[in-house]
């Protein structure tokens, strides 16, 4: 049973079109999150989303928007992709309810996303 | 603004021999991860610490923790090919905003 299931694994598609990756976990956290890592594996979260509110917004553009319809679902919709949005986007999940003990974030697998 | 520092962020090692990889974060921070990455795979959790002087260990691998020095190790005993992957600390501050060190590349050599 997949803990934190991403969709697509792979994504390639041309400047300036919409796209969305999808996140599902069934590990009945609270919290779940977007991540980025670049091409030289540096990871920088992106958003955060607690009982379906958003908690942290990192400074990422506009055309980011994530969604999340409850808690066991955060999708990322990408407007106007740009060839610096190539990356791969690793959704991760938590509890918070779990804080001050191990409120470890388990991750997906990873959605590689190349913008031609 | 937290910031966390990986050292060295290559190495290549040999089977057998034992090494430290060190991460230093700027500001207290309550929560240290270690997560390991293979080729082209999710992030894996290694080891939680959340206390000063806190020390776990699995297998080869050894973390600790010491929150005066805001410091943090991974210490690899005896390695073995298997342990070849990026390992990455991450520190969250008050929050689940984490931070995530560069990474260390780690190549084991028969």
């Amino acid at each position: 049973d997949t803990a934190v299931s991403q969709t697509p694994k792979y994504l390639v598609t041309q400047m300036g079109n919409d796209k969305s990756i999808k996140c599902e976990q069934n590990l009945g956290h609270d919290t779940m999150y977007w991540y980025k890592q670049d091409s030289k594996k540096f990871l920088k979260i992106m958003f955060s989303y607690n009982n379906k509110e958003l908690i942290i917004n990192e400074t990422v553009p506009n055309r980011f928007s994530p969604k999340s319809p409850d808690k066991a679902h955060l999708n990322l919709h990408i407007n106007s992709l740009e060839l610096g949005d190539s990356a791969v986007y690793f959704c991760a999940s938590n509890s918070l309810r779990e804080r001050g003990k191990t409120d470890t974030q388990y991750f997906g697998p990873g959605t590689r996303l190349t913008v031609l | 603004e937290l910031k966390v520092e990986q050292n060295p962020l290559f190495l290549s090692m040999q089977e057998g021999k034992n090494y430290t990889i060190y991460c230093n974060y700027s500001t207290t921070s309550d929560r240290l991860y270690w997560y390991r990455q293979d080729p082209g795979k999710s992030l894996e959790s290694l080891f939680v610490l959340l206390s000063n002087g806190a020390v776990k260990q699995e297998g080869r691998l050894m973390a600790s923790l010491d929150t005066k020095a805001r410091l943090s190790t991974l210490h690899i005993t005896a390695a073995v090919h298997d342990l070849s992957a990026t390992y990455f600390c991450a520190v969250a501050r008050f929050t689940n905003n984490m931070r995530f060190g560069a990474g260390t590349r780690l190549t084991v050599k028969p």
